[in-house]
């Protein structure tokens, strides 16, 4: 079963325009929330994150929104720009079976290509 | 900051071979986690390492795969044997939370470029 759902394969946007990506999640366990970005041939690093106790999360260019009732997530990008083409993975964490364990469970990743 | 290593980056072999993967994580970093994503999928847990003991291992096909982390640092995850559904890219991370669960960046896991399995 997939407990995080990333629903649109790519995405293509225009420099300088805002790209929204989409996560759903189903376990209501999950408390805290990623987003990690890839380039090709690499691993993935981390982006951004955000607690459940909370409903947005602001780094610069990156926004993330969560909405628990909803169980939805989304990434903002304001302005885009061409070096930021790449997969964009969501993952979630809830506490593990034992006390600490991090488990990150990731959804299919949405390619993002910014078309300058 | 060295970031986590692994090798080789590529593999190649016939279904039934053995194969081995190494990863060095960040100097430091008492978790370690190895991850198979498969080709349009994300990465998938197989197995996590709090120093040298296993903490999750419950999505590792313990019938072919198997996992050791001597001494705490370096890891080294096996095959024997595989098969052709076990095309995919082996991704290692590390992060420094030391059991303690609390939110923020010091949960962050940074990942290593991965190596990329091949089965015939």
């Amino acid at each position: 079963d997939q407990q995080v759902k990333q629903n649109s394969p790519s995405l293509s946007v225009q420099e300088g325009r805002i790209s929204i990506l989409n996560c759903d999640y189903t376990n209501s366990m999950f408390d805290y929330f990623l987003w990690y970005k890839k380039y090709p041939a690499e691993g993935p690093t981390f982006l951004i994150s955000i607690s459940s106790i909370k409903d947005k999360n602001e780094d610069g260019r990156f926004t993330v929104f969560l909405n628990k009732s909803a169980k939805h997530l989304s990434l903002h990008i304001v302005p885009s720009q061409p070096g930021d083409s790449a997969v964009y993975f969501c993952a979630a964490s809830s506490e593990g079976a034992r006390w600490g364990a991090q488990k990150l469970v990731f959804g299919q990743g949405t390619r993002l290509t910014i078309n300058p | 900051e060295a970031g986590v290593a692994q090798s080789p980056r590529y593999k190649i072999i016939e279904k039934r071979q053995s194969v081995a993967f190494w990863c060095n994580p960040i100097s430091g970093h008492a978790t370690l986690y190895w991850y198979q994503q498969i080709l349009g999928q994300g990465p998938k847990l197989l197995i996590q390492f709090q120093n040298n003991g296993v903490v999750d291992d419950s999505q590792l096909p313990k019938d072919r795969f198997s996992a050791e982390r001597l001494k705490g640092v370096d890891s080294t995850l096996k095959i024997q044997p595989a098969k052709l559904e076990d095309s995919a890219v082996y991704l290692c991370a590390s992060s420094p939370n030391l059991g303690v669960r609390t939110s923020g960046r010091d949960n962050e896991q940074f990942f290593g470029p991965g190596t990329r399995l091949t089965v015939l």
